[in-house]
């Protein structure tokens, strides 16, 4: 399986400003995927980043809330912009692989912790 | 909302006893999986069951699956202090798709 190294793995930021996570994959895949967990809370998919085009955004997040860039198959960033305290989360990078049964799993980086105050 | 349910919320066991928690989901699935997450990091996948399994055993890990009332468990056997994190239950719709809805998530607590 891929291993995804993210950063920072935690900040804390001021309101109003934007923050861009880094994700980087050890190796070369279609799709990369953001999702967003609120404190307690479970996993929630913000987006799809394609390769070569914009990102695919779920229901309830647009692209200038949450810019997001692909320049190449191993390499994405995810921009919290403009942030208030509700955007206090963490935000995880994530990539589809086959498992040992052949059906796909995800794969996790280790997250990016972030606290506005 | 599509997201899946789980319970209990949280569970606290001692070191030695079985973990049993349980996830309920809203839609017809390909497959449905187990994944683990220590502290607020990144999730670990644990374990996978396909629509057509009943039941799966991994180590110390056995999923069941009942697609006639859409719910999963997931029982943890002899647990150990390490045990202590978040387990998720994950469901795939339609074969290809790489939408995973999580599940609500149970805090699982194993004291030594």
């Amino acid at each position: 399986s891929a291993v995804i190294s993210q950063k920072p793995s935690r900040d804390i930021c001021q309101r109003g400003t934007s923050l861009t996570i880094q994700c980087q994959v050890d190796s070369q895949v279609t799709m990369m995927f953001w999702y967003r967990q609120q404190p307690g809370q479970s996993l929630t998919l913000i987006a799809t980043a394609n390769q070569g085009s914009e990102a695919t955004y779920e229901s309830g997040f647009v692209i200038d809330k949450f810019p997001i860039s692909r320049p190449n198959l191993t390499f994405s960033t995810l921009t919290v912009s403009n942030m208030s305290p509700e955007d206090s989360s963490i935000y995880l990078c994530s990539v589809v692989h086959r498992g040992h049964s052949g059906a796909n799993v995800l794969t996790f980086g280790a997250g990016s912790r972030l606290t506005v105050l | 909302s599509q997201q899946g349910e789980e319970d209990p919320q949280a569970l606290s066991i001692q070191e030695g006893e079985n973990a049993t928690m349980n996830c309920s989901y809203k839609t017809s699935i390909n497959n449905l999986q187990w994944y683990r997450q220590n502290s607020g990091r990144g999730l670990v996948h644990l374990i996978l069951i396909r629509s057509n399994e009943r039941e799966k055993h991994s180590g110390r890990l056995r999923v069941t699956l009942d697609t006639s009332k859409k719910s999963s468990s997931l029982l943890i056997t002899a647990s150990r202090a390490a045990d202590t994190a978040s387990y998720f239950c994950a469901t795939a719709g339609r074969s290809g798709t790489y939408k995973y809805i999580f599940g609500t998530g149970t805090r699982l607590k194993v004291l030594a």
